[in-house]
């Protein structure tokens, strides 16, 4: 149980794209979901949190223009990189947890690896 | 923002050989959760740990939560090459955090055939 699946694991793409990452939980409702983003070797850096049905909240320091979060369902996320420049290449991770409160682990994608030429 | 502080950074063993790995805190938390990465992947979820003083098995893996509710540590036991990758501590606060996690540096395992 507790699957969630990242689409896509893998995008390269010119510089001034737009790319949308889809994150879903499979077998379990999400209330909640997270965006982090991660450098080679390092922790996982939480840029937003998606509540369904409301406004995301970002971290501190990350571009909400440049980064569009969208949660309309219990069981979809998605991240948009807009106008994506190389700077952007990273690895972006989702995760999932199912109830706004409370204490449930949070079960994570299989990230996707963006790749800004 | 704030992280854990996790040791040790990274680790090399033989296989065979037990490994030991921690998070402390400033702060308390109300849940620790282990994670495991391997490379190219998300991390997944090893253990979870709600009850202050619980101590938690999976298989080799043995995490007990703190009793100050400001540490946790990981063990694992005769290592297997399939162990390596990076191991994550993570602390869940509660209240009004929406369930954010905080988490460690992680701690890099490679272990040797």
């Amino acid at each position: 149980g507790a699957v969630v699946s990242q689409h896509p694991s893998r995008v390269i793409c010119k510089s001034g794209t737009s790319v949308k990452i889809e994150c879903r939980s499979l077998d379990f409702q999400a209330t909640t979901m997270f965006w982090y983003r991660q450098f080679p070797k390092k922790s996982l850096m939480l840029m937003a949190t998606s509540n369904e049905g409301s406004k995301a909240t970002y971290e501190q320091g990350v571009e909400k223009d440049k980064f569009l979060i969208n949660h309309a369902s219990l069981t979809l996320s998605t991240l948009t990189v807009t106008s994506a420049h190389p700077e952007d290449s990273s690895f972006y991770i989702c995760s999932a947890k199912q109830g706004r409160w409370g204490n449930q682990p949070q079960h994570f994608g299989d990230g996707t690896r963006l790749s800004i030429l | 923002g704030q992280q854990l502080n996790q040791s040790p950074q990274s680790m090399f063993i033989q296989e065979g050989e037990d490994v030991s790995m921690n998070c402390t805190s400033s702060s308390i938390f109300n849940t620790w959760l282990w994670y495991k990465q391997d490379p190219g992947e998300g991390p997944v979820l090893l253990i979870a740990l709600y009850k202050a003083g619980e101590l938690t098995s999976n298989g080799r893996l043995t995490a007990q939560f703190g009793i100050t509710r400001k540490d946790s540590f990981l063990n694992i036991s005769a290592s297997i090459p399939s162990d390596v990758g990076i191991y994550f501590c993570a602390g869940l606060a509660g209240g009004t955090s929406y369930g954010k996690l905080t988490f460690g540096q992680g701690t890099i395992l490679t272990v040797h055939p």
